[in-house]
């Protein structure tokens, strides 16, 4: 079992829709969660991060974190096609003095006009 | 405007030779990390640094070293031992601990070994 699942999609949406992304970590221990958007051929860019169970709104997008299933999702609202881009969920390693981000391989989004 | 400066964007080298790529940052940042990505695939970390002079290894670091002399600079060689080095390396940085502090990266740099 990986570390940190993603379904690779591509996840294809109309604009105007909303856009769900699902992550699964497999370290218990972990406690901090990142999104990181990735356009082709450049460089992560931070999204969000969370660290309690629920809900985190920024803006359109929404993180959610359930501890408990072991699950973190990013819901972007009223998706635009400058949306479309590779979505990139990360964990820290349980152990925290370790330094180590965990990323998964990432979703492929694309948002139709 | 602060940021991490890696150079150069893209780098070319034959087989066999090392090859060196820089990573500046002026965030004051204590922490510096190296990520490799190949196509389709998340970022897997080479080697990662918390504090200058002082560096631990990553999932994949053979083949691969690094230096903290300074608190802004890290860069990371690739030797002649890395078996398949052609991929996009990301260096990045954070101002302490992962716990709680996200990871900034720069713009990359792309090896092509032939």
């Amino acid at each position: 079992q990986k570390e940190v699942e993603q379904n690779s999609g591509p996840l294809s949406v109309p604009e105007g829709a909303i856009a769900s992304l699902n992550c699964t970590y497999s370290d218990r221990g972990s406690q901090s969660f990142f999104w990181y958007r990735q356009y082709s051929g450049k460089s992560p860019e931070l999204i969000m991060f969370i660290y309690s169970n629920g809900d985190k709104e920024d803006g359109r997008f929404t993180a959610q974190l359930n501890k408990a299933s072991q699950y973190v999702s990013l819901l972007i609202r009223d998706s635009q096609p400058s949306d479309s881009a590779t979505y990139l969920c990360a964990v820290n390693s349980g152990s925290s003095n370790t330094g180590k981000l965990i990323f998964g391989q990432g979703t492929t989004l694309q948002v139709k006009p | 405007d602060g940021g991490i400066t890696q150079s150069p964007k893209y780098l070319f080298r034959k087989e066999g030779q090392n090859v060196t790529l820089s990573c500046e940052q002026n965030l004051n940042h204590d922490a510096m990390y190296w990520y490799r990505q190949d196509p389709g695939q998340g970022l897997r970390l080479i080697y990662y640094s918390q504090i200058v002079n002082d560096f631990q290894k990553g999932d994949i670091a053979e083949g691969y070293s690094v230096s903290r002399e300074k608190k802004e600079s890290f860069p990371l060689t690739v030797t002649s031992a890395q078996k398949n080095p052609t991929a996009f390396y990301l260096c990045a940085s954070s101002e302490g601990q992962l716990l709680l502090s996200p990871l900034h990266f720069g713009n990359g740099t792309r090896l092509t070994v032939t």
